[in-house]
Formats: structure tokens, C-alpha cells, sequence
């Protein structure tokens, strides 16, 4: 179980964002995060709890090891409007993602 | 570049049957397990279905278990997701994606088709 917080969150333009993801037991760092945009597909963020994936804009990171996850938005930018998905991975199925946590401005 | 291009979706009644594809291009297909995913409308992301690399292994949600089935074409570079018996509840976005590496994250997506089931 990927248990993220808070569900949704209202901030202002270059607000830090901090997006939280628990697991139910410990995973060392086989942790992904995505950005949805609205009525588009999920997109790779971050894996390894805390590598940005080519083309990531230097202001998200990711951090946490074990049952405690961060997402941090630096600055957040009118284009980081979103929905954001944790993800479990390094194990067989069933693949575990988090409930989501809905960015607004 | 790497592509993901799915196509299938549509309007279906309840018990019917819907064949999704996933055309891939800009890699070597027969070196990445693929997957199914689905968003309800206004929901979360939902793991569907898995399959190797070489398609000798593949699991399947227990939501549809029995009633879907995922193949893949390595001569077309085409994924598949084969949907019988379809429910209401089947109703969503259905994504395909990459894994990066072997039960690992999923590094590319597709665009994503709507799959409606409705009387």
C-alpha cells in the first residue's frame, strides 16, 4: 500500500511544494513519481526515490528511503499544474501507485 | 524517439469484448516488459496487466483476471490487451506503457484510449 499527502493542495506561484508518499512496509528506494496533466498520459518524474528522469526540470526533487517519500516542487511554475502518482516498483505484481495528489495554483 | 501509440478504445455494451493495441516505435521492443494501466474517469491509476519481454511470463490484475488478456507482436512491435466479457466498472482510460528495466517503473506512456462500457 502507497498511501500520499495531502490529496490536493492550493499554493501561489513559486510557493515550495512538498507532496508526501508512505509504504506500508519498507522498499529502500525502488520509489517513481509521475506528473499527470490534465487529459494527458502520466509522465516519469523521478526513480530511485530521488533521480530525475531526462528532461526534468531541475526545480522537482525527490528524496526519502525506506517508508517515507517526498516530492518537492522548488518553485512552483503555472505549467506544474498536475496531478502527481507515487509508485512502488522492484517487485512482481500487482504494481502499487500512490492515490495521487492534485496540484492547483 | 520513443513512441506509444494505442488505439481500440470505444463504446461497448455490457459482456462485450474490445481489443486494445499499442504500437511501438524508436526502441527495440523485444528488450522491455510492457504494461496496461487505467484510470477510471476522476480516479487514480490502476495497474491492469504485465508481460515479459518475451512474452513467456504475464500477470493480470485480479480486477480482470480471467476476462483480459495481454500478448504482444514482436513482428509489429504491437502490444495488446484482449477484453472480454467487459463490465461497467471496466470503464476508463486505458494506458500503455514501457518498463524501464524488469518489474521497475514505467519510463514511456502512451497517449491513452477511452474504453466505455454502457447499455
Amino acid at each position: 500500500q502507497m498511501t500520499q499527502s495531502p490529496s490536493s493542495l492550493s499554493a501561489s506561484l513559486g510557493d515550495r511544494v512538498t507532496i508526501t508518499c508512505r509504504a506500508s512496509q519498507g522498499i529502500s528506494d525502488y520509489l517513481a513519481w509521475y506528473q499527470q496533466k490534465p487529459g494527458k498520459a502520466p509522465k516519469l518524474l523521478i526513480y530511485e526515490a530521488s533521480t530525475l528522469h531526462s528532461g526534468v526540470p531541475s526545480r522537482f526533487s525527490g528524496s526519502g528511503s525506506g517508508t517515507d517519500f517526498t516530492l518537492t516542487i522548488s518553485s512552483l511554475q503555472p505549467e506544474d499544474v498536475a496531478t502527481y502518482y507515487c509508485h512502488r516498483y522492484n517487485t512482481a505484481p500487482p504494481f502499487t501507485f500512490g492515490g495521487g495528489t492534485k496540484v492547483e495554483i | 524517439q520513443v513512441q506509444l501509440v494505442v488505439s481500440g478504445g470505444g463504446l461497448v455494451k455490457p459482456g462485450g469484448s474490445l481489443r486494445l493495441s499499442c504500437e511501438t516505435s524508436g526502441f527495440t521492443f523485444t528488450d522491455y516488459f510492457m504494461g496496461w494501466i487505467r484510470q477510471a474517469p476522476g480516479k487514480g491509476l490502476e495497474w491492469v496487466a504485465y508481460i515479459s519481454a518475451t512474452t513467456n511470463v504475464f500477470y493480470h490484475a485480479d480486477s480482470v483476471q480471467g476476462r483480459f488478456t495481454i500478448s504482444r507482436d514482436s513482428a509489429t512491435n504491437s502490444l495488446y490487451l484482449q477484453m472480454n466479457s467487459l463490465r461497467v466498472e471496466d470503464t476508463a482510460v486505458y494506458y500503455c506503457a514501457r518498463d524501464r528495466g524488469r518489474y521497475s517503473f514505467f519510463d514511456f506512456w502512451g497517449q491513452g484510449v477511452l474504453v466505455t462500457v454502457s447499455s
